[in-house]
Protein backbone atom coordinates (compact mmCIF):
# COMPACT_ATOMS: atom_id res chain seq x y z
CA UNK A 1 0.00 0.00 0.00
CA UNK A 2 2.09 3.08 -1.52
CA UNK A 3 1.53 6.14 1.30
CA UNK A 4 1.95 9.57 0.08
CA UNK A 5 5.08 10.26 -1.88
CA UNK A 6 6.29 13.56 -3.37
CA UNK A 7 8.44 14.93 -5.76
CA UNK A 8 11.34 15.80 -5.92
CA UNK A 9 12.85 15.57 -2.33
CA UNK A 10 15.49 18.32 -3.01
CA UNK A 11 15.10 21.68 -5.25
CA UNK A 12 17.15 25.00 -4.92
CA UNK A 13 16.04 27.45 -6.95
CA UNK A 14 17.08 31.64 -7.61
CA UNK A 15 14.88 34.55 -6.11
CA UNK A 16 12.03 35.23 -8.79
CA UNK A 17 11.71 31.66 -10.49
CA UNK A 18 8.79 29.65 -10.52
CA UNK A 19 8.70 25.90 -8.79
CA UNK A 20 6.15 23.05 -9.10
CA UNK A 21 6.15 20.56 -6.60
CA UNK A 22 3.81 17.41 -7.09
CA UNK A 23 2.61 15.22 -4.59
CA UNK A 24 0.11 11.24 -5.14
CA UNK A 25 -2.01 10.72 -2.19
CA UNK A 26 -2.03 7.58 0.14
CA UNK A 27 -4.20 5.08 -1.69
CA UNK A 28 -7.94 5.60 -0.65
CA UNK A 29 -7.52 9.45 -0.35
CA UNK A 30 -9.56 12.16 -1.82
CA UNK A 31 -8.16 14.95 0.06
CA UNK A 32 -4.82 16.75 -0.36
CA UNK A 33 -3.34 19.73 1.82
CA UNK A 34 0.02 21.28 1.62
CA UNK A 35 1.47 22.64 4.35
CA UNK A 36 5.12 24.53 4.64
CA UNK A 37 7.37 24.17 7.46
CA UNK A 38 10.24 26.36 8.54
CA UNK A 39 13.02 25.48 9.99
CA UNK A 40 12.19 25.33 13.76
CA UNK A 41 8.51 25.71 12.98
CA UNK A 42 5.24 23.95 12.82
CA UNK A 43 3.92 23.05 9.53
CA UNK A 44 2.09 25.92 8.00
CA UNK A 45 -1.59 25.39 6.33
CA UNK A 46 -1.05 26.58 2.49
CA UNK A 47 -4.22 24.85 0.78
CA UNK A 48 -6.52 21.88 1.02
CA UNK A 49 -7.88 20.34 -2.60
CA UNK A 50 -10.89 17.90 -2.37
CA UNK A 51 -13.14 16.98 -5.90
CA UNK A 52 -9.97 19.39 -8.02
CA UNK A 53 -11.30 22.62 -6.17
CA UNK A 54 -9.61 24.57 -3.94
CA UNK A 55 -11.60 23.80 -0.29
CA UNK A 56 -9.80 25.93 2.08
CA UNK A 57 -6.48 28.76 1.86
CA UNK A 58 -4.17 29.12 4.43
CA UNK A 59 -2.53 32.91 5.21
CA UNK A 60 -0.44 33.02 1.96
CA UNK A 61 -0.19 34.79 -0.81
CA UNK A 62 -1.56 34.26 -4.23
CA UNK A 63 1.94 33.36 -5.56
CA UNK A 64 0.95 30.02 -4.26
CA UNK A 65 -1.61 28.15 -6.28
CA UNK A 66 -2.32 24.39 -6.70
CA UNK A 67 -4.07 22.19 -8.68
CA UNK A 68 -6.07 18.93 -8.16
CA UNK A 69 -6.09 16.08 -10.78
CA UNK A 70 -8.79 13.23 -11.64
CA UNK A 71 -6.57 10.55 -9.39
CA UNK A 72 -6.64 12.52 -6.83
CA UNK A 73 -2.73 13.52 -7.41
CA UNK A 74 -1.73 17.48 -6.46
CA UNK A 75 0.86 20.07 -7.19
CA UNK A 76 2.19 23.29 -5.14
CA UNK A 77 3.20 26.16 -7.69
CA UNK A 78 5.20 28.70 -6.50
CA UNK A 79 5.88 32.17 -8.63
CA UNK A 80 8.10 34.57 -7.79
CA UNK A 81 10.20 32.78 -5.26
CA UNK A 82 11.97 34.98 -2.20
CA UNK A 83 14.43 34.01 -0.16
CA UNK A 84 11.47 33.20 2.63
CA UNK A 85 9.93 30.56 0.51
CA UNK A 86 13.17 28.27 1.55
CA UNK A 87 11.30 25.51 3.33
CA UNK A 88 10.36 22.38 3.70
CA UNK A 89 6.72 21.73 1.69
CA UNK A 90 4.60 18.56 2.61
CA UNK A 91 1.92 16.97 1.15
CA UNK A 92 -0.52 15.17 3.45
CA UNK A 93 -3.40 13.15 2.11
CA UNK A 94 -6.49 12.13 4.03
CA UNK A 95 -10.23 10.96 2.96
CA UNK A 96 -13.36 12.94 3.42
CA UNK A 97 -15.32 10.50 6.24
CA UNK A 98 -18.78 12.63 5.76
CA UNK A 99 -18.62 15.97 7.32
CA UNK A 100 -14.80 15.18 9.08
CA UNK A 101 -11.58 14.21 7.42
CA UNK A 102 -9.56 11.22 8.30
CA UNK A 103 -6.27 12.43 10.26
CA UNK A 104 -3.48 13.48 7.94
CA UNK A 105 -0.96 11.48 6.21
CA UNK A 106 2.64 13.29 5.13
CA UNK A 107 4.93 12.60 2.47
CA UNK A 108 8.43 12.91 2.64
CA UNK A 109 8.25 16.59 1.93
CA UNK A 110 10.24 18.47 -0.70
CA UNK A 111 13.34 20.71 0.79
CA UNK A 112 13.05 24.15 -1.39
CA UNK A 113 16.21 26.33 -0.89
CA UNK A 114 15.86 29.81 -2.32
CA UNK A 115 18.85 31.67 -3.41
CA UNK B 1 -7.00 33.42 14.62
CA UNK B 2 -6.54 29.60 15.51
CA UNK B 3 -3.67 28.87 17.92
CA UNK B 4 -1.94 25.83 19.22
CA UNK B 5 0.69 26.81 21.93
CA UNK B 6 3.59 24.15 22.96
CA UNK B 7 6.28 24.47 25.07
CA UNK B 8 9.58 24.10 22.25
CA UNK B 9 11.57 22.39 25.00
CA UNK B 10 14.20 20.39 25.08
CA UNK B 11 12.24 17.75 27.25
CA UNK B 12 14.83 15.67 28.59
CA UNK B 13 14.50 12.63 30.56
CA UNK B 14 16.14 9.11 31.19
CA UNK B 15 15.16 6.12 29.38
CA UNK B 16 12.55 4.10 31.06
CA UNK B 17 10.65 7.30 32.30
CA UNK B 18 7.19 9.02 31.35
CA UNK B 19 7.87 11.47 29.26
CA UNK B 20 4.30 13.96 29.39
CA UNK B 21 4.24 16.76 26.34
CA UNK B 22 1.53 19.36 26.52
CA UNK B 23 -0.74 21.53 24.20
CA UNK B 24 -2.93 23.95 24.47
CA UNK B 25 -5.28 25.34 21.88
CA UNK B 26 -7.47 28.46 21.79
CA UNK B 27 -10.81 27.59 19.28
CA UNK B 28 -13.09 26.15 21.36
CA UNK B 29 -15.07 24.54 18.74
CA UNK B 30 -12.15 22.39 17.83
CA UNK B 31 -12.96 18.75 17.17
CA UNK B 32 -9.81 16.48 16.55
CA UNK B 33 -6.68 15.94 18.02
CA UNK B 34 -3.88 14.81 16.87
CA UNK B 35 0.06 14.12 18.14
CA UNK B 36 2.74 13.54 15.67
CA UNK B 37 6.46 12.84 15.43
CA UNK B 38 8.82 14.47 13.37
CA UNK B 39 12.46 13.23 14.01
CA UNK B 40 15.20 15.39 12.68
CA UNK B 41 14.59 15.93 8.56
CA UNK B 42 11.91 14.00 8.27
CA UNK B 43 8.17 14.15 7.89
CA UNK B 44 5.70 14.33 10.68
CA UNK B 45 3.64 10.73 11.67
CA UNK B 46 0.81 10.03 13.11
CA UNK B 47 1.27 8.80 16.32
CA UNK B 48 -2.31 8.92 17.97
CA UNK B 49 -5.52 10.92 17.34
CA UNK B 50 -8.50 11.65 20.07
CA UNK B 51 -11.95 12.92 20.00
CA UNK B 52 -13.32 12.86 23.31
CA UNK B 53 -12.70 14.03 26.40
CA UNK B 54 -10.82 11.25 28.55
CA UNK B 55 -7.90 8.83 28.20
CA UNK B 56 -7.02 6.72 24.78
CA UNK B 57 -4.24 4.56 25.10
CA UNK B 58 -2.69 3.12 22.76
CA UNK B 59 1.20 0.44 23.56
CA UNK B 60 3.42 2.75 25.20
CA UNK B 61 1.46 6.01 24.27
CA UNK B 62 -1.63 7.95 26.28
CA UNK B 63 -3.55 10.37 24.81
CA UNK B 64 -5.80 12.82 27.31
CA UNK B 65 -8.06 15.71 26.46
CA UNK B 66 -9.84 18.19 28.78
CA UNK B 67 -11.55 20.30 26.47
CA UNK B 68 -13.30 22.06 29.32
CA UNK B 69 -9.62 23.32 30.27
CA UNK B 70 -8.53 23.47 26.01
CA UNK B 71 -6.01 21.44 26.81
CA UNK B 72 -4.42 18.07 25.18
CA UNK B 73 -1.39 15.80 26.07
CA UNK B 74 0.61 12.93 25.43
CA UNK B 75 2.22 10.70 27.73
CA UNK B 76 4.96 8.04 26.60
CA UNK B 77 5.73 5.28 28.98
CA UNK B 78 9.18 3.43 29.75
CA UNK B 79 10.38 5.73 27.16
CA UNK B 80 13.22 5.31 24.43
CA UNK B 81 15.82 7.01 23.18
CA UNK B 82 14.27 6.09 19.47
CA UNK B 83 11.82 8.65 21.20
CA UNK B 84 13.48 11.25 20.67
CA UNK B 85 11.98 13.70 18.29
CA UNK B 86 10.12 16.57 17.92
CA UNK B 87 6.09 15.80 19.07
CA UNK B 88 3.71 18.29 16.96
CA UNK B 89 0.28 18.89 19.01
CA UNK B 90 -2.79 19.88 15.99
CA UNK B 91 -5.84 20.56 16.59
CA UNK B 92 -9.21 20.24 13.96
CA UNK B 93 -11.73 22.45 13.40
CA UNK B 94 -14.29 22.18 10.75
CA UNK B 95 -14.21 25.84 8.35
CA UNK B 96 -16.65 27.66 7.01
CA UNK B 97 -15.64 26.63 3.70
CA UNK B 98 -16.30 23.29 4.86
CA UNK B 99 -13.17 21.80 5.40
CA UNK B 100 -11.25 19.78 7.61
CA UNK B 101 -8.21 21.73 8.52
CA UNK B 102 -5.76 20.92 11.43
CA UNK B 103 -3.57 23.66 12.82
CA UNK B 104 -0.13 22.53 14.40
CA UNK B 105 1.84 23.57 17.16
CA UNK B 106 5.62 24.58 16.95
CA UNK B 107 6.24 21.17 18.09
CA UNK B 108 8.44 19.84 21.53
CA UNK B 109 11.74 18.38 21.58
CA UNK B 110 11.90 15.51 23.24
CA UNK B 111 15.39 13.78 24.27
CA UNK B 112 15.47 10.75 25.93
CA UNK B 113 18.72 9.81 27.17
CA UNK B 114 20.40 6.57 28.06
Amino acid sequence: DAGVTQSPTHLIKTRGQQVTLRCSPKSGHDTVSWYQQALGQGPQFIFQYYEEEERQRGNFPDRFSGHQFPNYSSELNVNALLLGDSALYLCASSHKQGIENSPLHFGNGTRLTVT
Amino acid sequence: QKEVEQNSGPLSVPEGAIASLNCTYSDRGSQSFFWYRQYSGKSPELIMFIYSNGDKEDGRFTAQLNKASQYVSLLIRDSQPSDSATYLCAVGVFSSGGSYIPTFGRGTSLIVHP
